[in-house]
Parts: structure tokens; sequence; C-alpha cells
């Protein structure tokens, strides 16, 4: 298994600004993932961050709103831009062992937006 | 795309009960995982499952990938007031993306 430490834990936040969040792997992997998690629900893909490329999005996701930056093969962050109420989520890092099976999460990044 | 069933939505079992809940698709999965996740914290993977029929223990926890490759159960045997969370089953599609199901609320009466 991974151990993934992913700051800040939560936030409250004011409409209109951003939020970068952090994620911090404990050995290098090639892919990691962005979820959120609205709340009650299950959780969605927001987008696959390769080291060296451009973050690939999910239908219904796009880079203006949550840029990702992937620097190096154990750090990655998600940043929530120009948020309003409904940004109001819980955002995982994931990584996996390959083949997307067996993915590991961060204890995740809970934002409330006011 | 492909969608995973989870059901039910949510238990409410006294301590020491068994509890059973399950995954059904339309489509064919080649790997069937379930997590637990408690408030606060992300997903914590507790089985997987990589074969069809493939019966799968961890302490009270029990899962099975059914043999037409469309379901998976789980089972959690004596119910203790920790067990308390939300799971989830989840799998790769043809993409090797994860596909989640909606969920089980699992909560323990007094």
């Amino acid at each position: 298994s991974a151990v993934i430490s992913q700051k800040p834990s939560r936030d409250i936040c004011q409409r209109g600004t951003s939020l970068t969040i952090q994620c911090q792997v404990d050995s290098q992997v090639t892919m990691m993932f962005w979820y959120r998690q609205q709340p009650g629900q299950s959780l969605t893909l927001i987008a696959t961050a390769n080291q060296g490329s451009e973050a690939t999005y999910e239908s219904g996701f796009v880079i203006d709103k949550f840029p990702i930056s992937r620097p190096n093969l154990t750090f990655s962050t998600l940043t929530v831009s120009n948020m309003s109420p409904e940004d109001s989520s819980i955002y995982l890092c994931s990584v996996d062992r390959g083949l997307n099976t067996e993915a590991f999460f961060g204890q995740g990044t809970r934002l409330t937006v006011v | 795309g492909q969608q995973l069933n989870q059901s039910p939505q949510s238990m409410f079992i006294q301590e020491g009960e068994d509890v059973s809940m399950n995954c059904t698709s339309s489509s064919i999965f080649n790997t069937w995982l379930w997590y637990k996740q408690e408030p606060g914290e992300g997903p914590v993977l507790l089985i997987a499952l990589y074969k069809a029929g493939e019966l799968t223990s961890n302490g009270r926890l029990t899962a099975q990938f059914g043999i037409t490759r469309k379901d998976s159960f789980l089972n959690i045997s004596a119910s203790i007031p920790s067990d308390v969370g939300i799971y989830f089953c989840a799998g790769p599609d043809s993409n090797y993306q994860l596909i989640w199901g909606a969920g089980t609320k699992l909560i323990i009466k007094p």
C-alpha cells in the first residue's frame, strides 16, 4: 500500500477565491488521481495526473476550473478556482498499483465555500 | 458507460447482527474492490477480488466475486460499533478507470 498525505484536511473559503490542495505520496507513482465526493454521494473522478504531461480531465471538469500540477512522481496539487458554494465537497487524492486497481486514498480535503 | 448498482443504500442493524450488501452491473468486471469510508477519511481498501467465483475473507469480512462477473457481495459477520461507515464497491472499466457504487451506509443501533 501507499501512504498518501493530503493538505489541508479541511478549509472554509469565501466564494470567488481559489484553494490549492496538496497530495504527497511516500513512493514514486506513475499516475495520481483526483476525485470529488459531494455530500452524501459517491466518488467522481475529476482528472488523472501524469508526471510531465497535462492532466486528463473527465467529462464535466475543465482545466480552468481545476488546474492540476504534477511536478514529480510523488507530488501533485489540485486547485479549485473561483469557488462557489456548489464546489463544497470532499476532494480526494488517489494512487493505484497500476491499471487503476487497488486504489489508495489520502484522507481527503473537506471544502466548504461560503 | 458501465455502472455499478449497490444496495442497500443504508442499513440500520443491531450490534452483533450479520450484514450483507451487494453490487451488480449489466457489464462484466474483471476486478471487484470493496472499500470502507469513515467520516473525515478517504476510502480504505478492504478486499480485492480478481477471479470469478473467488471468495476472500478479511477478518469478519467476506466478499465474493460473482460467477457471472457481473456482481459481488460483501458480508460482515457479528457487527461491532467500529463497523459503522459507508461501504463502496468499485471496479475498473475497459479504460482502467474505477467505477464506483453509490455506497451502503451502515448504522448500528445503540
